[in-house]
């Protein structure tokens, strides 16, 4: 039981690229989370999804898109990166309300974009 | 708009003494979660702590223990017989009843004196 995974841990992209941020759990959890923390900040959500080929935008959706076509898998796409979404990404799934909706999270990503 | 504050960007305690850090929200629900999370710094985040807004007693996992004060939207957490290993950013978690949205706070620097 692997929990959270993230792919990749690290990554520099320049001005304008694109790349998408993996993330599977194996935990059969219906919700899953995208955040980022910014350097001294608490985490903001970008994105969430209540099950398969349900999303949902957070309170920092701009600049990313995400999909969730099977209940394990919850991309991030990062599209025309900008020096702004420099941070380290952290995915999340967590349990139905009887487990009190705990949260697990994965090991994050630290993205420059320079 | 709901929002979480942690008034104390940085704590010291001395090994084996006790700490509190604080955390205070706003909301108009009376049915939510309430969470601690702590991020050393291999930046894995962890649940220390839940409490169930409609439970009045507070909760308590060993050494950790809160103190929820529903009236005054307060949510302390308290360490007892601080660890070396306790030294971490500690964040207070809110999540929206009825919806699957958390808020954090922007977090408490523990550091454990030896």
């Amino acid at each position: 039981n692997a929990g959270v995974t993230q792919t990749p841990k690290f990554r520099i992209l320049k001005i304008g690229q694109s790349m998408t941020l993996q993330c599977t759990q194996d935990m059969n959890h219906n919700y899953m989370y995208w955040y980022r923390q910014d350097p001294g900040m608490g985490l903001k959500l970008i994105y969430y999804s209540v099950g398969a080929g349900i999303t949902d935008k957070g309170e920092v959706p701009n600049g990313y898109n995400v999909s969730r076509s099977t209940t394990e898998d919850f991309p991030l796409r990062l599209e025309l990166a900008a020096p702004s979404q420099t941070s380290v990404y952290f995915c999340a799934s967590s349990h139905r309300r009887d487990r009190g909706f705990e949260q697990y999270f994965g090991p994050g990503t630290r993205l420059t974009v320079t | 708009a709901q929002t979480v504050t942690q008034s104390q960007p940085e704590m010291s305690v001395q090994e084996a003494e006790t700490v509190t850090l604080s955390c205070t929200y706003d909301t108009s629900e009376s049915d939510y979660y309430l969470f601690w999370y702590k991020q050393p710094p291999s930046r894995q985040m962890i649940l220390v702590i839940r409490q169930e807004a409609y439970k009045q007693q507070n909760a308590t996992e060993n050494r950790f223990s809160v103190n929820f004060q529903k009236a005054a939207k307060s949510f302390s957490l308290k360490i007892s017989d601080s660890q070396l290993g306790d030294a971490a950013m500690y964040f207070c978690a809110y999540k929206f009843a009825g919806t699957y949205k958390y808020i954090f706070g922007t977090g408490t620097r523990l550091k454990v004196l030896a």
